[in-house]
């Protein structure tokens, strides 16, 4: 089975601290993913990434950046956090190039910003 | 970018069958359909993925129309443990021209009765 893992389940940080939420495939494959879910808005991408060091903008990604070095790996940071981060976050992983191929998700990093 | 519109929730009793419309209006060409289903505290979990007319798989079937602005999602019998919030995404493949911009619906809150 695939299988998708994060750091840590929960985080808790205080404003303008900068905040790492790791993410860990062992499938190997291309297409890595990161979201975050807010009661109304459902889920919204902040970044993916393509390949190692590839990344692309997804619909909310002002405030946080991302990193690829291995391909099993993705990080999303938060440069300096705000209280409009406190946020349930959760990464993906694909094999299929592109968005058709079938997503599989981590369990979700809760975070508050205090 | 396909936006789509779902119910915000639904209810219903077991061993009914419950179909699940989702609204994208502005599909491209390139995009497919695909549904996730969410428990609380978990991430999304994939069920089927379509493009045009009818998929099926082991639970449940995937209905388009040939204009593809809508697609229902069907759940044979449902049982209690189908109660979860269901998504519905449009996405096309990396490069495809739609911005590489993935649209999760709201979800659906499917509540499952005895």
């Amino acid at each position: 089975d695939v299988k998708v893992t994060q750091s840590s389940r929960y985080l808790v940080k205080r404003t303008g601290e900068k905040v790492f939420l790791e993410c860990v495939q062992d499938m190997d494959h291309e297409n890595m993913f990161w979201y975050r879910q807010d009661p109304g808005l459902g889920l919204r991408l902040i970044y993916f990434s393509y390949d190692v060091k590839m990344k692309e903008k997804g619909d909310i990604p002002e405030g946080y950046s991302v990193s690829r070095e291995k391909k099993e790996r993705f990080s999303l940071i938060l440069e300096s956090a705000s209280t409009n981060q406190t946020s349930m976050y959760l990464c993906a992983s694909s094999l299929i190039q592109g968005y058709q191929g079938e997503q599989y998700f981590g369990p979700g990093t809760r975070l508050t910003v205090t | 970018l396909a936006k789509t519109t779902q119910p915000i929730s639904m209810d219903s009793y077991e061993g009914q069958e419950v179909n699940i419309t989702c609204s994208h209006n502005n599909i491209a060409t390139n995009d497919y359909i695909t549904w996730y289903q969410q428990f609380p505290s978990q991430g999304p979990r994939f069920i089927i993925q379509g493009y045009k007319t009818k998929v099926t798989n082991e639970v449940a079937s995937l209905f388009i129309p040939a204009d593809r602005k809508s697609s229902t999602l069907s759940l044979p019998r449902v049982s209690l443990s189908d109660t979860a919030v269901y998504y519905c995404l449009v996405g096309g493949p990396y490069g495809s021209g739609n911005t590489g911009k993935l649209i999760f619906g709201q979800g659906t809150t499917l509540q499952v009765k005895p």
